[in-house]
């Protein structure tokens, strides 16, 4: 399978522990993304990679949210001190940056957070 | 904030119907993409329409965009069970990072 891989699938954690996902693009994308989706809403825009270095950060939620994709490849999202607030399904998603052939996105099947 | 907003927000229709979804947007855009999502799982991309194109077609899917009036739609002909699933539109600005509306839930019953 050569799509978006993400892992776990799902994460049931306790308020308070600190959790991270993977993600894994597709090889040839140089371009990485995450986004968060909540019960009834669609994907919102939270950071992204082009190779190691995080373009964008400033929507990421607060700043106990971090991201890295220390090799270009893939990535983490970690999220500390986990509030009930923080479950939702964390999405990735990779791309080729503008300009570099089609730019459309592919997601991941995410990762379902609950926090107990 | 939401950038695209996606009417309606529920649609419900027997097979071999044709499905209309509208997506309408705020500010000026580089393209314009519509993902499916079955419930509970990731996104999976249909459709991209750049700025400068009026129509595109894949299968039995038609998008069309109308930069003047900032809107776009998706047609799904020909219904069948198996497209029942959340629909949404993503803006993206010119950087990539997509703008998501709400989605429209549609269900196809046989």
């Amino acid at each position: 399978d050569t799509g978006v891989s993400q892992d776990p699938r799902h994460k049931i954690t306790k308020r308070g522990q600190n959790v991270t996902f993977r993600c894994d693009p597709i090889s040839e994308h140089n371009r990485l993304y995450w986004y968060r989706q909540t019960l009834g809403q669609g994907p919102e825009f939270l950071t992204y990679f082009q190779n190691e270095a995080q373009l964008e950060k400033s929507r990421l939620l607060s700043d106990r949210f971090s991201a890295e994709r220390p090799k270009g490849s893939f990535s983490t999202l970690e999220i500390q001190r986990t509030e009930q607030g923080d479950s939702a399904m964390y999405l990735c998603a990779s791309s080729h940056p503008p300009g570099q052939g089609n730019t459309e996105a592919f997601f991941g099947q995410g990762t379902r957070l609950t926090v107990v | 904030s939401q950038q695209g907003e996606e009417d309606p927000q529920a649609l419900s229709i027997q097979e071999g119907e044709n499905a209309t979804m509208n997506c309408s947007y705020k500010t000026s855009i580089n393209n314009l993409q519509w993902y499916r999502q079955n419930s509970g799982r990731g996104l999976v991309h249909l459709i991209l329409i750049r700025s400068n194109e009026r129509e595109k077609h894949s299968g039995r899917l038609r998008v069309t965009l109308d930069t003047s009036k900032k809107s776009s739609s998706l047609l799904i002909t020909a219904s069948r069970a198996a497209d029942t699933a959340s629909y949404f539109c993503a803006t993206d600005l010119g950087y990539s990072t997509l703008t998501f509306g709400k989605g429209t839930m549609l269900l196809v019953s046989p």
